[in-house]
């Protein structure tokens, strides 16, 4: 069965601080990935996808990720975090030929100090 | 536009008792998802449904069930509750199988 890791539980911030997430799945084949946040009292929200085509992909809020097949990883990154960046961010993958079943990561909660 | 809602936004059962918690699908998604998230966990999926037809399953004893409506609409029902129940269920739609999922609030489940 696939899974999905992700290495950091917590990270601690200060403002304008870059941001790295990692996030590596154990599957052989053909995946959909994806970043989820939720920020604190609110559900879980679209960051960014990537399902073909150029790796490097941007979402919103200046967010982007690398897909990277060799080493099964999709690293999130934000070059200046914000206050507002405060939340926990969850990563996703998708199985090609396996309807919507989204197998997510243990999540990271980012605080980001103001 | 109206995006996915969930209800009751919070319920406490007790153990061995019986739950049915309802979604509502952005209109024109035809697919909705069910996850349970317990506290400091990632969501873990439960159901698909799709053309009101059972589309997937995740890991989960027979006690889940689910079932989608003509209108797209979906409940989940768990029977015989356990205290390891106790999570927030979360449901997502899609405009089809395979499409890019969009999460409700969720539901926050006790069970005491």
């Amino acid at each position: 069965a696939q899974s999905v890791s992700q290495h950091n539980h917590h990270v601690i911030l200060s403002e304008a601080a870059s941001l790295e997430l990692g996030c590596n799945y154990s599957y052989g084949g053909t995946v959909n990935l994806f970043w989820y946040v939720q920020y604190p009292g609110q559900h879980l929200q679209l960051l960014l996808k990537y399902f073909s085509g150029d790796p490097l992909v941007k979402g919103i809020k200046g967010f982007e990720a690398e897909f990277i097949k060799s080493k099964f990883s999709f690293n999130l990154r934000k070059p200046s975090v914000q206050w507002s960046d405060t939340a926990e961010y969850f990563c996703a993958v998708k199985i090609m030929a396996a309807g919507n079943k989204l197998t997510f990561g243990g999540g990271t909660r980012v605080l980001v100090k103001p | 536009d109206a995006g996915v809602t969930q209800s009751p936004t919070h319920l406490i059962k007790t153990r061995g008792q019986q739950v049915t918690l309802r979604c509502s699908p952005i209109s024109g998604h035809k697919s909705v998802s069910w996850y349970q998230q317990v506290l400091g966990q990632g969501p873990q999926f439960i159901f698909q449904y799709y053309e009101k037809e059972e589309r997937g399953r995740g890991n989960f004893p027979d006690r889940f069930s689910a079932r989608q409506f003509p209108n797209y609409s979906s409940e989940l029902n768990v029977n015989a509750l356990l205290l390891g129940d106790s999570a927030l269920y979360l449901c997502a739609s899609s405009l089809g199988s395979g499409m890019e999922q969009y999460f409700g609030p969720g539901t926050r489940l006790t069970v005491t």
